[in-house]
């Protein structure tokens, strides 16, 4: 069946580097985008980027200058790299399947991971 | 960007009535070439991730229960519970698709009384 998995650290120190993985399972990176959406506590959702099956990427604008999306599809594998991280950061970040129906909505997503940027 | 502005920001209401929530997206979300409207809704329980309930506004998924009603079109917006029950206490969020970034509403928070 279909299942997404986010792993990192939970604790980040500010202005430090933010690495999360997404692995995947019941389907395959070369036949499904795959976003990154996080949620601040008890807060709205906020969409960061996408890694499109053909490997291409997108982001919002408002992440672009430090996020980056990269893949390993042997391993089934998303990653985000975010820098600089603030305060502002903390939240739980999600990775979910975009739906084949051509339109750029969420059909699976991850448990979701918590991070805690503070020293 | 496109700001997606939901109500109310909470609700309560007792297991078995009807209850209405609503999306307005400051720009039509529909696009004229396929009559669609890029717009879905999303189920978050508590200590869940979100669960997509309809998509293209009105389209329900596969084994969401028919009591899940979307509608609206072009800047209107409305998810139906045509009959609450007691596991729908949820938060509901809004999202529109029809450009980047993708964003959503601040949700709707259904308690049951």
């Amino acid at each position: 069946q279909v299942q997404l998995k986010e792993s990192g650290p939970g604790l980040v120190q500010p202005s430090q580097t933010l690495s999360l993985t997404c692995t995947v399972s019941g389907f395959s990176l070369t036949s499904y985008s795959v976003h990154w959406v996080r949620q601040h506590s008890g807060k709205s959702l906020e969409w960061m980027g996408r890694m499109w099956s053909d490997g291409d990427t997108s982001y919002n604008s408002a992440f672009t200058s430090r996020l980056s999306i990269s893949r390993d599809t042997s391993k089934s594998q998303v990653f985000l790299k975010m820098n600089s991280l603030q305060t502002e950061d903390t939240g739980t970040y999600y990775c979910a399947r975009e739906d084949l129906g051509q339109g750029d909505y969420f059909d699976y997503w991850g448990q979701g991971v918590m991070v805690t940027v503070s020293s | 960007d496109i700001v997606m502005t939901q109500t109310p920001s909470s609700q309560a209401v007792s297991a078995g009535e009807k209850v209405t929530m609503s999306c307005k997206s400051s720009q039509s979300l529909l696009y004229s070439e396929n009559k669609k409207n890029y717009l879905a809704w999303y189920q978050q329980k508590p200590g869940q991730s979100p669960k997509l309930l309809i998509s293209w506004a009105s389209t329900r998924e596969s084994g969401v229960p028919d009591r899940f009603i979307g509608s609206g079109s072009g800047t209107d917006f409305t998810l139906t519970i045509s009959s609450v029950q007691a596991e729908d206490l949820a938060v509901y969020y809004c999202e529109q698709y029809y450009d980047t970034p993708l964003t959503f509403g601040s949700g709707t928070k259904l308690e049951i009384k």
